[in-house]
């Protein structure tokens, strides 16, 4: 079965520490990978996206994450984090199987200390 | 902003009722997705359509339905509520099947 993992419900930085969030996905071809950040009361915002090509996508607000096929994983990364990066973030995996709706994980909660 | 517009913002209601829930996409957008979030599920895929045709099913149950009308719009259709219906209820667009998704600020329904 398709899934998306992310193993961390709970993360808490550091103000201006690096960040890495964790992503494991389970499909059976190469899938299309996305990373979505949610404050709290908002809606959904698209921070990066893999689609093919290069492996290491950059993002807004400083993100970037890499794709790494042999471990099925798209870790994403900030090298420095700022308090108002607090918030739910959640990555997402899309095929043509499913009309490229979005299989999203559970979402990992940031907290951002001083 | 997404430029994706989700009215009402909040609703509540009384379990077996039904309601309504509606969604603009951003101009230009064929393809219209719906999605729950709730405590216990997490975000999931209910139902896409693409130019007026539903073109994909997730996890909808068979309470709910939708439509996505000439003018693009698309209204997500809860009905026989339960306690358990309770959620945020998230609508996204895209261009035609492409991958990048927009949402909107979704709708918060408490069935009470």
């Amino acid at each position: 079965a398709q899934s998306v993992t992310q193993p961390d419900i709970h993360i808490t930085v550091s103000e201006g520490a690096s960040l890495e969030l964790r992503c494991n996905y389970s499909y059976g071809a190469t899938p299309y990978l996305f990373w979505y950040v949610q404050s709290p009361g908002q809606g959904l915002q698209l921070l990066l996206k893999y689609f093919s090509g290069d492996t290491l996508v950059q993002g807004i607000k400083g993100f970037e994450a890499e794709f790494k096929r042999s471990q099925s994983s798209f870790n994403l990364r900030k090298p420095s984090v700022h308090w108002s990066d607090a918030a739910e973030y959640f990555c997402a995996v899309a095929s043509s199987n499913s009309g490229y709706a979005l299989n999203f994980g559970k979402g990992t909660s940031l907290l951002v200390t001083p | 902003d997404s430029g994706v517009t989700q009215t009402p913002k909040h609703l509540i209601t009384a379990t077996g009722q039904r309601v309504t829930l509606r969604c603009s996409p951003r101009s230009g957008d064929l393809s219209v997705y719906w999605y729950q979030q709730s405590l216990d599920q997490g975000l999931q895929f209910l139902i896409q359509y693409y130019n007026g045709e539903e073109r994909a099913k997730g996890n909808i149950l068979e309470r709910f339905s939708a439509q996505q009308f000439p003018d693009l719009h698309s209204e997500l259709n809860l009905s026989s509520l339960e306690l358990g219906d309770s959620a945020l209820y998230f609508c996204a667009s895209s261009v035609g099947t492409a991958l990048e998704a927009f949402f909107g600020q979704g709708t918060r329904l408490t069935v009470v």
